[in-house]
């Protein structure tokens, strides 16, 4: 089946403009994860969900990055005020079964975010 | 403290030759879950290999296995017979606790296959 898809691939947007990222991930997948990496790093956990509720959102780095899943499906990853350290490869994940130590995390293609 | 730690920031190997890429890990949870995923140029996360913290046996799928020593806290992965398709970065990660479901990854190695 279908992967995990995001959208846009690429956005380029200037400082102080609002960006929202879609994440639509694998179908029947309960949990999904949102993480930003850096150019030569490792992704860097932001926030998660189960169904539509939002779990974990510690790695959320200050108050203008914001994330839901309204109908525990499509997410999207909101930056208001969007700064020059914002920008990143920005990558969605899904599971299918909430938490278990083997619940293997599908990664989408990302949205390479950059802001002049 | 690093979570995850991987040393080797680039390594270049022969094809056809077996490759190890190393990792090691830390934490105080009894319970926790490895993984690699691989990132070519292309950009893309690739799931290779899960090992669980109670898992007798080092896991294997295909030319990967991984190379599990707990009590030094090591977590290798070992691609054999290697193919100039495997050149990418290799992300180890860990997941701390069942009750955890975040991943922490590490900065990563960068493998290139020589012809």
């Amino acid at each position: 089946g279908a992967g995990v898809s995001q959208s846009p691939r690429y956005k380029v947007t200037k400082r102080g403009q609002d960006v929202a990222l879609r994440c639509d991930p694998i179908s029947g997948h309960v949990s999904l994860y949102w993480y930003r990496q850096a150019l030569g790093q490792g992704p860097e956990f932001l926030t998660y969900f189960n169904y539509e509720a939002q779990q974990d959102k510690s790695g959320l780095p200050n108050d203008r990055f914001s994330a839901e899943r309204p109908e525990g499906s499509i997410s999207t990853l909101t930056i208001q005020r969007t700064e020059q350290r914002d920008s990143a490869m920005y990558r969605c994940a899904s599971s299918l079964a909430m938490g278990g130590l083997k619940d293997t995390q599908y990664f989408g293609p990302g949205t390479r975010l950059t802001v002049l | 403290a690093q979570k995850i730690t991987q040393t080797q920031p680039g390594m270049f190997v022969q094809e056809k030759e077996a490759v190890t890429l190393d990792c090691t890990y830390d934490t105080s949870d009894p319970s926790y879950g490895l993984f690699w995923y691989k990132q070519p140029s292309s950009g893309e996360m690739i799931f290779l290999i899960y090992q669980g913290s109670y898992d007798q046996q080092n896991a294997t799928e295909g030319r990967y296995s991984l190379n599990f020593q707990k009590a030094r806290k090591s977590a290798n992965l070992v691609i054999s017979a290697s193919q100039l398709g495997d050149s990418a970065m290799y992300f180890c990660a860990m997941r701390e606790g069942e009750g955890d479901d975040k991943i922490i990854f590490g900065k990563g190695t960068r493998l290139h296959i020589l012809p």
